[in-house]
């Protein structure tokens, strides 16, 4: 699975949107970008994935590049509930049971 | 929403002993996962389990390590003899394989085990 590289931490202000960049420059045509987050211990999460086309959920929007060498998790309206730690992994295919493997993430902080 | 479930979600034990972690898994996912996070790291991966057998283990998994899927609801992790550094949050995940499932990964709250 291709590497990712995530700033350590982030703020943002509550309401306003939080713009998490990963980059994953060796990622390979078959490889799919998932996003989770953990927030304080909990169990990891998962927000959303896409492969090459932009991508909406009701948690999150999915932003990816042409070239597919970089993208950005956005929360739109960010609460102070979204304070936690995101993990942005490039992994190959969906239908196959393989591993998680997580990086250290962004740590992101949601200030009022 | 179903989830997944485990228990205790705080143990205590002597090193030494055995320890059995337990999971129930979401009710139709077919492949199963232990990870395990040290406090202050990384969540680690340690085994998957898939068709009644180990589908991939990390090299932390080593001999002490065991899974078992007992019946059909539980999914467990057996450490036969604990070390003070197995002390770690143990997270459980399923997953319902499938091109139209996304293979997401669905976590438990996760076990505190504390080794003394």
């Amino acid at each position: 699975d291709a590497k990712t590289t995530q700033p350590t931490s982030m703020d943002c202000a509550e309401g306003r949107a939080a713009n998490l960049p990963c980059n994953h420059s060796t990622i390979s045509g078959n490889e799919y970008v998932y996003w989770y987050r953990q927030i304080h211990s909990q169990g990891p999460q998962y927000i959303i994935h896409g492969l090459k086309n932009n991508e909406t959920n009701e948690m999150a929007s999915l932003i990816i590049t042409e070239d597919r060498k970089s993208s950005t998790l956005i929360l739109p309206h960010a609460t102070l509930r979204d304070t936690a730690v995101y993990y942005c992994i490039v992994r190959v295919g969906h239908n196959q049971g393989g591993k998680l493997i997580f990086g250290q993430g962004t740590e992101l902080s949601v200030k009022p | 929403e179903p989830e997944v479930t485990q228990t205790p979600s705080h143990q205590v034990t002597q090193m030494g002993q055995e320890v059995i972690l337990r999971c129930v898994p979401i009710s139709n996912h077919l492949y199963f996962y232990w990870y395990r996070q040290i406090l202050g790291q990384k969540v680690e991966f340690l085994v998957s389990f898939y068709n009644n057998e180990i589908s991939e283990k990390s090299e932390i998994f080593d001999d002490q390590f065991s899974v078992e899927r007992p019946d059909g609801s539980n999914f467990t992790l057996k450490i036969r003899s604990t070390k003070l550094e197995d002390s770690a949050m143990y997270f459980c995940a399923s997953t319902l394989l499938g091109q139209t499932t996304k293979n997401i990964q669905y976590f438990g709250a996760g076990t505190r085990l504390s080794v003394l």
